[in-house]
């Protein structure tokens, strides 16, 4: 168990559906980093939050949105939902940036 | 924006042997280099990982260097055993805060 938290495992849903994923970062970490992996095009930087404010964004598209709650847990919100969304999901918590620690990951099946 | 690449894509060993996978990345700013690795249904793991005020760092049986000049640097695992094999990563950030950038991946087969 690395300490980070990602629900649900997996999950699968229809096209034009939206989906959110949930994760709990590490204890004491601020930072939250989602990312998307996907067989071609390895792990892709989505969005990172930082004690509760956005950080950075990466290749997210603009059907994609996150946030990071009071609790330091995010959510990373997928709507109208097409099949090349189909990856898994992870995200990353870290105390400075340096040296991440990964969840489990959601995988996300549309069909 | 950092772009790291990442060769080779697949590497076959036999168990015993040395395993090398190489890096470059494009932005000079880029202090932080780290090596994840990835087994079947579980996340990256960090391995190994180096900054750049080091050219080299070991620990056990892996060891990373970095080449600042040439923007490259390398994974070598020796003695390889079958539960080496998996998937690895190499990325790179500048620093505290920023967003680690990854190569695509090297899949590591250790054959006994």
């Amino acid at each position: 168990d690395s300490g980070v938290t990602q629900t649900p495992k997996h999950l699968i849903t229809a096209t034009g559906q939206r989906v959110t994923l949930r994760c709990s970062p590490r204890s004491g970490d601020l930072s939250v980093y989602w990312y998307q992996q996907s067989l071609d095009q390895g792990l892709q930087f989505l969005i990172h939050y930082y004690n509760g404010e956005e950080r950075a964004k990466g290749n997210i598209l603009e059907r994609f949105s996150a946030q990071q709650f009071p609790d330091l847990h995010s959510e990373l919100n997928l709507s109208s939902l097409e099949l090349g969304d189909s990856a898994l999901y992870f995200c990353a918590s870290s105390v400075v940036g340096d040296g991440y620690t990964f969840g489990s990951g959601t995988r996300l099946t549309v069909v | 924006g950092e772009n790291v690449e990442q060769h080779p894509s697949t590497l076959s060993v036999q168990e015993g042997d040395s395993a090398v996978i190489k890096c470059t990345y494009s932005d000079s700013a880029s202090n932080y280099f780290p090596w994840y690795k990835q087994e079947l249904g579980k996340g990256p793991q960090l391995i190994i990982d180096i900054r750049s005020n080091v050219g080299e760092k070991k620990d056990q049986r892996i060891a990373v260097t970095l080449n600042k000049t040439a923007k490259h640097f390398s994974l070598h695992i020796t003695e390889t055993q079958p539960e080496d094999s998996a998937v690895y990563f190499c990325a790179a950030s500048s620093g505290a805060g920023t967003a680690l950038i990854f190569g695509k991946g090297t899949t590591l087969s250790v054959s006994s």
